[in-house]
């Protein structure tokens, strides 16, 4: 069965300082892994998404996440953040057999900024 | 292109009333998942369509169930309506629902049950 964890509940941190929210995941074949960003009332908004090729993948609003299989981990960072960054953040693991069509997330990291 | 659109958007019911949730999934997109968000359980899945039929089921009880129509639209139905199932209803929606498509998710519903 896939897996998700998000290990910190809740992350503070000063505007324009730089962010890395962790993401470990439990999969037994090859893992689809996704970033979905939620703002307060909000759906959620694909940051990011890893299938292959490159273990560094960008994605919007500037930021980045490294897939590292020996790890199994995909671990999401941004260089500087700002205000508008604060809010939920789940990280989520796909199937990839077709009919097993499913997402399964992690229990999110809330992210709070601090001027 | 409009987005994923769920109706309504706010729902409060009372124990044992069944409720009905409407999902219109991006023009072209024929995959529909269903999500339940609560603060102790977190996202969980609830089922996936794809032309009218059910692909995937998670595991919530038979109360509730789902639908989809020819023109993608997918309603979910929850009968009985326990207190525990007070949650944002998130709807999705994908191209032909490979893991490696893109999701797309709606606004959700909010359902409260007093």
């Amino acid at each position: 069965a896939q897996s998700v964890t998000q290990p910190d509940i809740h992350i503070t941190v000063s505007e324009g300082a730089s962010l890395e929210l962790r993401c470990n995941y439990s999969y037994g074949a090859t893992p689809y892994l996704f970033w979905y960003v939620q703002s307060p009332g909000q759906g959620l908004q694909l940051l990011l998404k890893y299938f292959s090729g490159d273990t560094l993948v960008q994605g919007i609003k500037g930021f980045e996440a490294e897939f590292k299989r020996s790890q199994s981990s995909f671990n999401l960072r941004k260089p500087s953040v700002h205000w508008s960054d604060a809010a939920e953040y789940f990280c989520a693991v796909g199937g990839s057999n077709f009919g097993n069509e499913k997402l399964t997330f992690g229990t999110g990291t809330r992210l709070t900024i601090i001027p | 292109k409009a987005g994923v659109t769920q109706t309504p958007r706010y729902l409060i019911k009372t124990r044992g009333q069944q409720v009905t949730l409407s999902c219109s999934p991006i023009s072209g997109h024929r995959s529909v998942s269903w999500y339940q968000q609560t603060p102790g359980q977190g996202l969980q899945f609830l089922f996936e369509y794809f032309s009218e039929t059910q692909r995937n089921k998670g595991n919530f009880p038979g109360r509730f169930s789902g639908r989809q129509f020819s023109n993608s639209r997918s309603e979910m139905n929850v009968s009985t309506l326990e207190l525990g199932d007070s949650a944002l209803y998130l709807c999705a929606s994908s191209s032909i629902g490979l893991a490696a498509d893109t999701q797309y998710f709606g606004p959700g519903t909010r359902l409260t049950v007093l």
